[in-house]
């Protein structure tokens, strides 16, 4: 079946820093991809998306582009903000109704 | 717009008590439905979802039993709940059809059996 795996965390990071956060998947067919972002005590909020191979997706700074020969859409920020800090995570719809989540990677960024 | 509400955001049952939690949706028909539960410093785990009124699916064999009543109501429950029912529940809404979806999450639910 579909699955996501993203690197476990927790990742530390100073301000200003870059940020990858790996994710890389297992699915049949050509699934969208998604990054949420959960924010502490808060519900999940989509980030950003791709739906298609070599898509980049955008938002608030942060960038995954959808890598189908590596099977990968690594998360990554140029310069990090303490307000960033949150659980980050990865997600595949291969076109129905069913979101598979990898299983979350918490980000620390210090002042 | 579309918005989606969740209550109670936080619950604290002891062991053995029935549970309820209820999600509604706004501006929106015929939404796809989703409850999920987040345990302590794991990842999301799809509880049931919900393609129409009356019609469940469940994902994980558990305590939990999920309802419709109504197009854009859905509820979550437990006659007897267990320790390990504690964490975060969220509830989750998409549109129909399309090639892709994308899922819209309210607040969440915290929830601790003790």
């Amino acid at each position: 079946g579909d699955s996501v795996t993203q690197m476990e965390g927790p990742v530390t990071l100073s301000e200003e820093a870059f940020l990858t956060i790996n994710c890389t998947y297992t699915a049949t067919g050509y699934p969208s991809l998604f990054w949420y972002v959960q924010y502490p005590g808060e519900g999940l909020q989509l980030l950003l998306k791709a739906t298609k191979a070599d898509d980049k997706g955008s938002n608030k700074g942060f960038e995954a582009t959808y890598r189908k020969e590596t099977t990968s859409f690594h998360l990554e920020k140029g310069s990090v903000q303490v307000s960033d800090s949150a659980v980050y995570f990865c997600a595949l719809t291969p076109g129905g109704n069913m979101l598979t989540f990898g299983g979350g990677t918490r980000l620390m960024v210090k002042p | 717009s579309q918005t989606i509400h969740q209550w109670p955001a936080t619950l604290v049952q002891p062991v053995g008590s029935p549970l309820s939690l209820e999600c509604t949706v706004e501006g929106t028909s015929n939404p796809n439905l989703y409850w999920y539960r987040q345990a302590a410093g794991r990842g999301l785990q799809l509880l049931f979802y919900s393609v129409g009124i009356g019609q469940i699916s469940s994902e994980v064999p558990q305590n939990l039993s999920a309802s419709r009543p109504q197009d854009r109501q859905f509820i979550l429950s437990s006659k007897k709940l267990l320790l390990s029912d504690s964490g975060f529940y969220l509830c989750a809404w998409s549109r129909r059809g399309g090639r892709w979806h994308e899922q819209y999450f309210g607040p969440g639910t915290r929830l601790t059996v003790t």
